[in-house]
């Protein structure tokens, strides 16, 4: 079964200090794994994937994230925070072959000025 | 590009009605969209996949007959919530994948319908 861990409700992080967002997963097959951030009463944004290839993986607004095999995790970080970053934030994994994404249970980041 | 609107944003209905919620792709054609219900402060539930031209495959314990999915051409996918009840209030988001692309691509994400049932 596919499954999605955020072990983190909330981070809470400086301006201008780097930020690590967590998420492991557990797939049978190998991942698609893919970040999306929320603002409140928003629709899901894209911020970035991991297919294949690099496990560093670059995306929107600055972040990026590593994809680690071994540990099943891709942890989405960010060099140095903006008050503007603070949003919902959510990993998804889908298995090869199937349409169905399934999510984390979400990370709100707090970044104060 | 890739653009997902829903309408309306928010709605108010009276217990009993049924609500109808729009989900079209405005630059691309989307065999397959999704519709995921949000509560407050939890993540996305998936409830049911929409496929153009057939039925829609629901999630186990989404009840089919009310809530009610049409994907009735490429661009347009409808839930229809019948009969609600104050404990269908919630926020409603679908998404969609573009066709053309490979199947390992992002899903695009629809603004979202908030739903009150009073």
């Amino acid at each position: 079964a596919q499954s999605v861990a955020q072990p983190e409700d909330q981070v809470n992080v400086a301006e201008g200090n780097p930020l690590t967002v967590k998420c492991t997963y557990s797939v049978s097959g190998n991942p698609y794994l893919f970040w999306y951030v929320q603002y409140p009463n928003r629709g899901l944004q894209f911020l970035l994937k991991y297919i294949t290839g690099d496990n560093l993986v670059k995306g929107s607004y600055g972040f990026e994230a590593e994809f680690n095999k071994s540990q099943t995790s891709f942890h989405l970080k960010k060099p140095s925070a903006l008050v503007s970053d603070s949003a919902l934030y959510f990993c998804a994994v889908r298995e090869y072959n199937f349409n169905k994404f399934y999510f984390g249970s979400g990370t709100k980041l707090n970044v104060k000025p | 590009g890739a653009v997902v609107s829903q309408h309306p944003s928010w709605v108010i209905c009276k217990s009993g009605t049924s609500v109808k919620i729009e989900c079209r792709s405005l630059d691309f054609q989307a065999t397959t969209m999704f519709w995921y219900r949000q509560f407050p402060k939890q993540s996305l539930m998936l409830m049911a996949t929409s496929n153009e031209g057939s039925k829609a495959t629901y999630e186990q314990g989404v009840e089919k007959d009310k809530f009610l999915i049409n994907h009735a051409s490429l661009t347009l996918s409808t839930l229809t919530v019948t009969s609600a009840h104050p404990e269908d209030s919630s926020f409603y988001i679908c998404s969609a994948r573009d066709s053309r692309l490979p199947s390992f691509y992002e899903q695009y994400f629809g603004p979202g319908t908030r739903l009150t049932v009073t």
